[in-house]
């Protein structure tokens, strides 16, 4: 079936490094793609989405390119802060339902 | 606007006892969904309603497990009786008809987390 592998975790960085988040997928169809994060206290909340091949999804300095090539949808921002500390998941779309991966906790250090 | 609410945030029971989970989704969502996350693995789709209709139940794991969506409103997810493997994060999630998962336009709670001993 559909799916998406995810770097294990956790990640730590110190405050202003560059930040990668490996996500490839698995399916037999053109799926949308997604990253939700969830900060701690609260539900998931969708980070940003790419819906075709080559689309760059953005939001909040986080950015992620939908690679048909490589079946990968990789999570970056240039500089993270002490407030991006979060588990991301990295998601797809399969029928009615969204299928993510293990998620990804990262935590920034001032 | 409240969000999606989910009662409790932490229960822990023992094997072979009951326990029910409450769902409230944003009000005037009428897909509401059913997530799962057991420690160390991915959240695993459960289920999806439409209104009070079960669009897709492929994800419930076995016939201990039951929800309800009585009137369109809110959602309830028993487990009767609850075995060691239960334990995990059970998320609920809404959207409004014109979104869902095909946008990715989901709203999730923040989890009732089960524990069972």
């Amino acid at each position: 079936g559909d799916s998406v592998t995810q770097m294990e975790g956790p990640v730590t960085l110190s405050e202003e490094a560059f930040l990668t988040i490996n996500c490839t997928y698995t399916a037999t169809g053109y799926p949308s793609l997604f990253w939700y994060v969830q900060y701690p206290g609260e539900g998931l909340q969708l980070l940003l989405k790419a819906t075709k091949a080559d689309d760059k999804g953005s939001n909040k300095g986080f950015e992620a390119t939908y690679r048909k090539e490589t079946t990968s949808f990789h999570l970056e921002k240039g500089s993270v802060q002490v407030s991006d500390s979060a588990v991301y998941f990295c998601a797809l779309n399969s029928g009615y339902a969204l299928n993510f991966g293990k998620g990804t906790s990262l935590l920034v250090t001032p | 606007e409240a969000g999606v609410t989910q009662f409790p945030s932490h229960s822990v029971i023992e094997k072979g006892q009951t326990v029910t989970l409450r769902c409230d989704p944003i009000s005037g969502h009428d897909n509401l969904y059913w997530y799962r996350r057991v420690m160390g693995k991915e959240i695993k789709f459960l289920l999806h309603f439409v209104k009070e209709s079960k669009q897709d139940e492929s994800g419930m794991p076995n016939n201990r497990f039951l929800a309800e969506r009585t009137g369109g409103t809110y959602s309830t997810l028993k487990v009767q009786p609850a075995e060691l493997e239960d334990s995990g994060v059970y998320f609920c999630a809404s959207s409004p008809l014109t979104s869902g998962a095909n946008t990715g336009e989901l709203f999730f709670g923040e989890g009732s987390r089960l524990t069972v001993l």
